[in-house]
């Protein structure tokens, strides 16, 4: 079992929709939190990163943590055609500088 | 401010031929990563430097691959001899000392091993 589970999608919705996104993880030391965005052929991009436990909210983008379930998730309101991409969920452990990351999920938003 | 630059951008070479990748960091940054992104799969950690100390280099598989960050700034990792299976996106990344929550990551170089 990987140490960070996220469903690869490809998950498609037309412009204007929520898009929930969601890694599961086993290590209950991962404190940090991260969603990066990569389009094709780019390197990832830090979107936003939560510590511990709790909501964190920029912009259109909601990340939310709820450790006693290992579970994270990104919400994204108001879709827009250029969100297309991939969003990869990354853990990393207090004092740890090593990311784990999730499979990654590919979104599409249809105009 | 500059970000993460890597070079060569996409490589075509035949296995068993040597390949080497080189990045070049944020300016201040002391934490350079090497990953390795597989197909439809998440970056993998190949090996983490602190400065132009190797502190994390236990999934690098040695009998092949080799790094270096002289003078704590630009990194190489070489390949060699490369095998099919190493056919992947390489992905350099930096991170000041406040850690992985700060890494940014270069465009990748695009390995295609035929």
């Amino acid at each position: 079992q990987k140490e960070v589970e996220q469903d690869p999608g490809p998950l498609s919705v037309p412009e204007g929709a929520i898009v929930s996104l969601n890694c599961t993880y086993s290590n209950s030391a991962f404190q940090y939190f991260m969603w990066y965005r990569q389009y094709s052929r780019k390197g990832p991009e830090l979107l936003m990163y939560t510590y511990s436990s709790g909501n964190k909210e920029d912009g259109r983008f909601t990340a939310q943590v709820d450790k006693s379930s290992k579970y994270i998730s990104l919400f994204i309101r108001d879709s827009q055609p250029s969100d297309s991409a991939t969003y990869l969920c990354a853990m990393s452990a207090q004092g740890a500088q090593k990311l784990v990351f999730g499979q990654g999920t590919r979104l599409t938003i249809n105009p | 401010e500059a970000g993460v630059v890597q070079s060569p951008r996409y490589k075509i070479i035949e296995k068993k031929q040597p390949v080497a990748f080189w990045c070049n960091p944020i300016s201040g940054h002391n934490t350079l990563y090497w990953y390795r992104q597989n197909l439809g799969q998440g970056p993998e950690l190949l090996i983490r430097y602190e400065n132009e100390e190797a502190v994390d280099d236990s999934q690098l598989p040695k009998d092949r691959f080799s790094a270096e960050r002289l003078k704590g700034v630009d990194s190489t990792l070489k390949i060699q001899p490369a095998e099919l299976g190493d056919s992947a996106v390489y992905l350099c990344a930096s991170s000041s000392r406040r850690g992985p929550t700060e890494a940014f990551f270069g465009q990748g170089t695009r390995l295609t091993v035929v």
